[in-house]
This record gives structure tokens, sequence and C-alpha cells, in this order.
């Protein structure tokens, strides 16, 4: 099992739409999430944290479900300007460290 | 504040060739990382850096080099390039704050380095 997996879609989906996307994590002791959003060719750029009580940003929600080990993504109201790939990242503790791994992304397209 | 700069943004190298990917972050970050980039892949850690002086293998080390040359700089070196290494190259910091968690990581614009 990887450590952590996302459907890499694509999300095809109106304009004005809710869309969610899940992230789940294979270890249980990660401490730290968040939610990335890469555009073609470009850098990720740190969309937001992920608390454990839930935390929202905008149109933007991000929620924790640590008995099920995963974290989820809600897009409301979508624009046609969030067409992009939404990486998560969870920290996760090895016998090397403490680093960031990344899934692979999930491809969004906000279509008229 | 320019954040984290990569140099070069473009590269075209021989089998064989050797060069120097430069990273440097304006925001006093104690930690440093270098990523790759491939379809399909997601991002994968070559090397990380905790804090000046210290450096660790990641993901996919082979092949690779770095120097963290002081708290602001951390440099990539293929030492001989390989088609195996196109890619898309992205250097990344993070703050670290003992006790308040893993902080996230702020990202270069990248280098997109094509080995023929």
């Amino acid at each position: 099992r990887k450590e952590v997996e996302q459907d890499p879609g694509p999300f095809n989906v109106p304009e004005g739409a809710t869309v969610a996307f899940n992230c789940t994590y294979s270890n249980s002791a990660s401490q730290s999430f968040f939610w990335y959003r890469q555009d073609c060719r470009k850098e990720p750029k740190l969309l937001m944290s992920v608390y454990s009580s839930g935390n929202e940003d905008g149109r933007f929600t991000a929620q924790l479900n640590r008995a099920s080990q995963y974290i989820s993504l809600l897009i409301r109201d979508s624009k046609l300007s969030d067409s992009a790939t939404y990486l998560c990242a969870v920290n996760i503790l090895t016998g090397g460290g403490n680093k960031l791994t990344f899934g692979t992304g999930t491809q969004l397209k906000v279509e008229l | 504040n320019a954040g984290v700069t990569q140099t070069p943004k473009f590269q075209v190298l021989k089998t064989g060739q050797s060069m120097t990917l430069q990273c440097a972050q304006d925001m006093n970050h104690n930690s440093m990382y270098w990523y790759r980039q491939d379809p399909g892949m997601g991002l994968r850690l070559i090397y990380y850096s905790a804090s000046e002086g210290t450096t660790d293998k990641g993901e996919v080390p082979n092949g690779y080099n770095v120097s963290r040359l002081n708290k602001r700089e951390f440099s990539l070196r293929l030492e001989s390039a390989a088609p195996s290494q196109t890619s898309v190259y992205f250097c990344a910091s993070s703050e670290t704050l003992p006790g308040q968690g893993y902080q996230p990581q702020h990202f270069g614009d990248g280098t997109r380095l094509s080995i023929l």
C-alpha cells in the first residue's frame, strides 16, 4: 500500500458545482496534513493546512478523519480558475526522520 | 520577498555531462529539500537538509549529490547525467518550529531538465 494515495481523476465538474477529494494515508502516527494546488507545469503552492477539527478558507473546507486515516478537500461553488491538480501532503515518520510525503494528485477540470 | 529561487529554469544536457542546480531561500527556513516530479509518479524526494550542515538521502538519491552551502542555499549536482534523470526538479524549504508540528513546504518554480 502506498504511504499516501489519491484518486488521480480527472474530476470534470460544471462551474458552480461542489466537489470533494479524499486522500488516504497509511501511517497512523502522522501529525501534519496539507493540501497543495499545482497548475500545469508550475510549482505546487500551499492551499491550506488541515487541522484536527477541520478548517475552512472561503470556498475551501479541509477535514481530517484519523479513525479512517484520510483527509478531504471540499470545494464549493467551483470556478473555472479552480482547474488544477490538488496534491495532499502528509508527514510520515520513518527511520530516516520526519518527512513530508506527497500524493500523486487529483486533477480537477471545471467546465462551463 | 522572492521566497525560493531556483536556477536555471531550463537546461538541456548530453548524457554524461555534469551540472549543478542552484536553490536559495530568503525566508530564514532551517530545512530545505530537492524533489523530482515525473508524470504519474508525483513528487519524489531526492535529498533533504534538516538544518545547515546536515544532509540526508530521500527516496531517490542515486545519481545525485547535494551541498547545503549555508542556511540560504542548497544545491543539487548531477555528476554524470543520464536520460532517466530527465525531469522537473523542485526545491522547497520549510520552517522548523519545535512543538508546533510539521510545517508546510514552500516551493521554487522548478528547473526543467532534459538529458539527451
